[in-house]
């Protein structure tokens, strides 16, 4: 079954900061879905991506795609106490239902 | 904006008790998740659910577990013997699965600790 693994686990960054998480699955990416946590609440979608090579931004946050590799990451340009959290990357695969998430890295940021 | 809801937010059981978990979906949404976060762990999936029947379940999702749809908007999770091991965050998520775009929309949770 396909496997999510994302890098770093966890990560403290000084306010301002840029920061990069990444996420590789073990198999064949048909589309690739990043959401925030906030600790002990619901998960909130961040972009999607489908295709090879999209790039996609919100505010300070791009995501990229990178299909070959079967990897995507996430970048935080300047960050700041707001973005701190738990980013998940998920997946689903054509044709099945099962919708499965990253192991998840905890983004800290000091002001 | 429309929002998933989850009863209850938090629930304290005795083990070997059997407990419900309830979500109430989009209302245009077609597809239902359940999934399971033991502290400090990953998000795990349990259950998809369409058109009144299971699509898909984890391993995790054994004969003590079930998923019911039991009116148009309720989606309920039922654990009949609870154990230890099932203390966790319940996330109950619904999409409209529009093909290539599946975004999901998650419920706040409910916490479920046995003793």
């Amino acid at each position: 079954s396909q496997e999510l693994e994302q890098s770093p686990q966890s990560l403290i960054v000084q306010e301002g900061k840029n920061l990069t998480i990444n996420c590789t699955s073990s198999k064949t990416l048909y589309g690739l879905y990043w959401y925030k946590q906030k600790y002990g609440e619901g998960l909130i979608f961040l972009m999607m991506l489908q295709k090879g090579g999209e790039e996609k931004s919100h505010e300070k946050i791009t995501a990229k795609l990178d299909e070959k590799k079967q990897q995507s990451s996430l970048h935080i340009t300047a960050s700041q106490p707001s973005h701190a959290g738990i980013y998940l990357c998920g997946a689903d695969r054509p044709g099945t239902y099962k919708y499965i998430f990253g192991t998840g890295t905890r983004l800290k940021v000091l002001a | 904006e429309p929002e998933v809801t989850q009863t209850p937010s938090h629930q304290v059981t005795q083990m070997g008790q059997e407990v419900i978990l309830r979500c109430v979906p989009i209302s245009n949404h077609l597809y239902f998740y359940w999934y399971r976060q033991i502290l400090g762990q990953k998000v795990e999936f349990l259950v998809s659910f369409y058109n009144n029947e299971i699509s898909e379940k984890s391993e995790i999702f054994d004969d003590q577990f079930s998923v019911e749809r039991p009116d148009g908007s309720n989606f309920t999770l039922k654990i009949r013997s609870t154990k230890l091991e099932d203390s966790a965050m319940y996330f109950c998520a619904s999409s409209e699965n529009r093909a290539g775009a599946n975004v999901l929309t998650f419920g706040a949770g409910s916490r479920l600790t046995v003793l």
